[in-house]
């Protein structure tokens, strides 16, 4: 159990296209989705807490209005990269908490973003 | 906020040695430690995780131990196969639902057969 399915898992597009990226939680409910962007050969970074049926929490220097964060089921956020550039290409992954109250987190597959 | 600093970068081991890997962290409030193994392309894997009211915990080959004092954690793989060549992080957090996780830079092991 606890699965997490990211969809698309590849991405290429033009310059100032935006993209949408779903997370689903398969065999479970989650309150809470984390949104991360990995760049080549770096950490996860995490960009937003995604709360179902509220506003997303987005981290410092993340821009709330290029990254667009909707959670309005407990089996799906969306993240949309708006208006995407070559500098947003990179490995965005979702992760869920499957159980309330604790750890651990369960991640979708990633979706690999190539903006041209 | 929480800051996980993870050692070494890179580590490159003979088969059938052992790998540590080393991760410290700021926050004291932080009260559970995972560590992934992700290979290249792919989603990060959970291979071990420790609360802080434990302060080591084993599964087969893979340890892992916790000093809270000191705000340290470390990842131990014995016997190391080519197979677990990846790249590991660790990461802290708070532990409860919906608490972010904050992770180290992570560690590139290269086993070579």
């Amino acid at each position: 159990g606890a699965v997490v399915s990211q969809h698309p898992s590849w991405v290429i597009c033009k310059s100032g296209t935006s993209v949408k990226i779903e997370c689903r939680s398969l065999d479970f409910q989650a309150t809470t989705m984390f949104w991360y962007r990995q760049f080549p050969k770096q950490s996860l970074m995490l960009m937003a807490t995604s709360n179902e049926g509220s506003k997303a929490t987005y981290e410092q220097g993340v821009e709330k209005d290029k990254f667009l964060i909707n959670h309005a089921s407990l089996t799906l956020s969306t993240l949309t990269v708006t208006s995407a550039h070559p500098e947003d290409s990179s490995f965005y992954i979702c992760s869920a908490d499957k159980d309330r109250g604790g750890q651990p987190q369960h991640f979708g597959d990633g979706t690999r973003l190539s903006i041209l | 906020g929480e800051n996980v600093e993870q050692h070494p970068s890179t580590l490159s081991v003979q088969e059938g040695d052992s790998a540590v890997i080393k991760c410290t962290y700021s926050d004291s409030a932080s009260n559970y430690f995972p560590w992934y193994k992700q290979e290249l392309g792919k989603r990060p894997q959970l291979i071990i995780d420790i609360r802080s009211n434990v302060g080591e915990k084993k599964d087969q080959r893979i340890a892992v131990t916790l000093n809270k004092t000191a705000k340290h954690f470390s990842l131990h793989i014995t016997e190391t196969q080519p197979e677990d060549s990846a790249v590991y992080f660790c990461a802290a957090s708070k532990g409860a639902a919906g608490n972010k996780l904050t992770f180290g830079g992570g560690t590139r092991v290269l086993v070579k057969p």
